[in-house]
């Protein structure tokens, strides 16, 4: 089973801010990562698929970059609606494993 | 409009069995690869199971195997997840989830999820 890290657990940011969200995979999964952002009481809502590709109706603001065994999430510019947990996952192999999330929170 | 649909969570006590639905609209559910996720409260997303879309080789995480049973009734647009044996520990929001084989086997629907409480 491949595991995956995610860095940091928690951040807090501003309006406007640059945020960047880190994931390690425990052996490398080529570009076989997936990030999902989670709101309070909502189902996960996928963001950024293959590592760099933004899923249909997701801002642009959002861009994913990584291969192997590294990638990174990163927000432009933080919008009030982005303040959520996000989750990256490997689709390399079954099961399909999450990380443990970042949450992102208001300043 | 693509959506999936839980159903048959609850309240049930330690040993006992639910059975959860999920009901697929919107698109080709034969054509597609399903999961359930659970989460439990407060804590991240786990993959309890998988199945092929013809129902072959399913995985089970250990925490549930030899204890769930996931099957799909394609005819029904309907997959299902037999919980026996249940612990304090699978108290759980479940979610059924679409695999994307377009979308590098990510998951792209999601259903509203429904709330698995075990408890005396």
């Amino acid at each position: 089973e491949i595991q995956m890290t995610q860095s940091p657990s928690s951040l807090s940011a501003s309006v406007g801010d640059r945020v960047t969200i880190t994931c390690r995979a425990s052996q490398s999964i080529s570009i076989y990562l997936n990030w999902y952002q989670q709101k309070p009481g909502k189902a996960p809502k996928l963001l950024i698929y293959a590592a760099s590709s933004l899923q249909s109706g997701v801002p642009s603001r959002f861009s994913g970059s990584g291969s192997g065994t590294d990638f990174t999430l990163a927000i432009s510019s933080l919008q009030p609606e982005d303040f959520a947990t996000y989750y990256c996952q490997q689709s390399y192999s079954t099961p399909r494993t999450f990380g443990p999330g970042t949450k992102v929170d208001i300043k | 409009e693509v959506q999936l649909v839980e159903s048959g969570g609850g309240l049930v006590q330690p040993g006992g069995s639910l059975r959860l639905s999920c009901a697929a609209s919107g698109f080709s559910f034969s054509s597609y690869e399903m999961n359930w996720v659970r989460q439990a409260p407060g804590k991240g997303l786990e993959c309890v199971s998988y199945i092929s879309t013809s129902g072959s080789a399913p995985y089970y995480a250990d925490s549930v195997k030899g204890r769930f049973t996931i099957s799909r009734d394609n005819a029904k647009n309907s997959l299902y997840l037999q919980m026996n044996s249940l612990r304090a520990e699978d108290t759980a929001l479940y979610y059924c989830a679409r695999e994307a084989t377009t979308r590098q086997d990510a998951f792209d629907i999601w259903g509203q999820g429904t709330m698995v409480t075990v408890s005396s």
